[in-house]
């Protein structure tokens, strides 16, 4: 089946530096979608990419949609404490959304 | 946060017990999606709804069924709960189809003994 795969599953960085995590789907994908998920809260959406190259920005975050719509990334810059959680994408080739396993960020202050 | 609770948001049971999990959404959304959190897996769909009475099997249904008789309930049953379904359970909801943007419910964390 369809498959989206983030990395890294796990990220550890000091407060300030920056942070990547990297979502790539086997297929192509209709839109993407990526959700933050806080220690012991519920998933909640941050944004939805739908154009082919698109990069849209929320304050420190920066989020990518590759050319093939393959593929996207989220760009966090200078961490702070509160970006910690889970990270996830999501992909919908024609089916209910695909989720990734998810990038953890610890952020140590 | 849209208006989804899950009842109950914590559950202790024994194996070979029956137990149903409640979703109830305020929004009128017409889609509903019943999914399991498990360490090192991420978010795995367990069946669906389109639709009062119109469910859809996701990656993991054996052992679950669902019911949905109105728009803003959604029943999973796990008709005899085995330890391997011990996990946290989450309830979402979209409106414009199964692509669309989905709000998540708080979660019910279920032990199965």
């Amino acid at each position: 089946g369809q498959q989206v795969m983030q990395i890294p599953q796990y990220q550890h960085v000091q407060e300030g530096e920056d942070f990547t995590t990297y979502c790539n789907s086997s297929t192509t994908l209709s839109n993407i979608q990526w959700y933050k998920q806080r220690p012991g809260g519920h998933p909640v959406f941050l944004i939805q990419l739908v154009k082919s190259g698109e990069v849209k920005k929320q304050k420190r975050l920066t989020f990518q949609f590759g050319e093939a719509k393959k593929n996207s990334s989220l760009h966090i810059t200078a961490t702070q404490t509160t970006d910690v959680g889970t990270y996830f994408c999501a992909g919908p080739p024609d089916t209910p959304l695909v989720f990734g396993k998810g990038t953890r960020l610890s952020v140590i202050a | 946060d849209a208006g989804i609770t899950q009842s109950p948001r914590h559950k202790v049971t024994e194996t070979g017990t029956p137990v149903t999990l409640r979703c109830h959404q305020t929004e009128n959304h017409r889609y509903m999606y019943w999914y399991r959190q498990d360490p090192g897996h991420g978010l795995r769909l367990i069946h669906y709804s389109y639709g009062v009475k119109d469910t859809d099997k996701g990656e993991v249904s054996d052992g679950y069924s669902v019911s949905r008789s109105k728009t803003e309930d959604f029943l999973l049953t796990l008709e005899s709960a085995t330890s391997s379904q011990t996990s946290v359970y989450f309830c979402a909801i979209s409106e414009g189809g199964v692509t669309d943007t989905q709000y998540f419910g708080p979660g019910t964390r279920l032990t199965v003994l």
